[in-house]
């Protein structure tokens, strides 16, 4: 296993609503991910945190926010929901943006 | 254009063929060059980092010519726990990212059968 961990692993949300996924970062990796997957494609880049501070970010809406916690946790927020979020949200760990490890997933559903 | 272009396949082979899957990238400047394999509805796991002079584990050899911007995966004696989704994935530093970020293909699906 990665020691990465992400919760909830399900979620179905409706359109309009916000929704937090979370990410336990493995142990001493600085450096957390987030990307979406939807069906049938390659992981998405969303945006990368560094020590607390958003370091990149891809083509994502700013309804897409994040935080990363002093232990490297980090934390996604999707506002106004839309029927195209719907994918698997993964999180991924680093040691300052090396090879990543990934969390098992949280796949939401929005209806 | 995409930064990672992968052939999404799928690869159906039998059990002990071997299979080969290329990927290009569009970022001369990348840095860092990995495979992974990803089960079906599971996450992304990493199988391989990728050299300039080539590794090899086991039955998998990757190969990276910087030149042609071009990374590949040869799986040899295929078993049928091959079957998976194969992602190459680049490591650049586009984006806004001091550190680099992954950019992942699409991903070549592989089916080995008995």
């Amino acid at each position: 296993e990665t020691g990465v961990t992400q919760s909830p692993t399900h979620l179905i949300k409706t359109r309009g609503q916000q929704v937090t996924l979370r990410c336990s970062s493995q142990s001493g990796h600085n450096t957390v991910s987030w990307y979406q997957q939807a069906l049938g494609q390659g992981p998405q880049f969303i945006f990368q945190y560094y020590r607390e501070e958003e370091n990149g970010r891809g083509n994502f809406p700013p309804r897409f926010s994040g935080l990363q916690f002093p232990n490297y946790s980090s934390e996604l927020n999707v506002n106004a929901l839309e029927l195209d979020d719907s994918a698997l949200y993964l999180c991924a760990s680093s040691q300052q943006g090396f090879e990543a490890f990934f969390g098992q997933g949280t796949r939401l559903t929005v209806v | 254009r995409k930064e990672v272009e992968q052939d999404p396949g799928p690869f159906n082979v039998p059990e002990g063929a071997t299979v080969a899957f290329n990927c290009t990238y569009s970022n001369s400047a990348s840095q860092s060059f990995f495979w992974y394999r990803q089960d079906c509805r599971k996450e992304p796991k990493l199988l391989m980092s990728v050299y300039s002079s080539g590794n090899e584990d086991g039955r998998f050899t990757a190969q990276l010519n910087r030149a042609s911007q071009y990374i590949s995966l040869l799986i040899r004696d295929s078993k049928l726990s091959d079957s998976a989704t194969y992602l190459c994935v680049v490591n650049g530093k586009e984006g806004g990212s001091t550190l680099g970020r992954l950019y992942f293909g699409r991903g070549t699906q592989l089916t080995v059968w008995p």
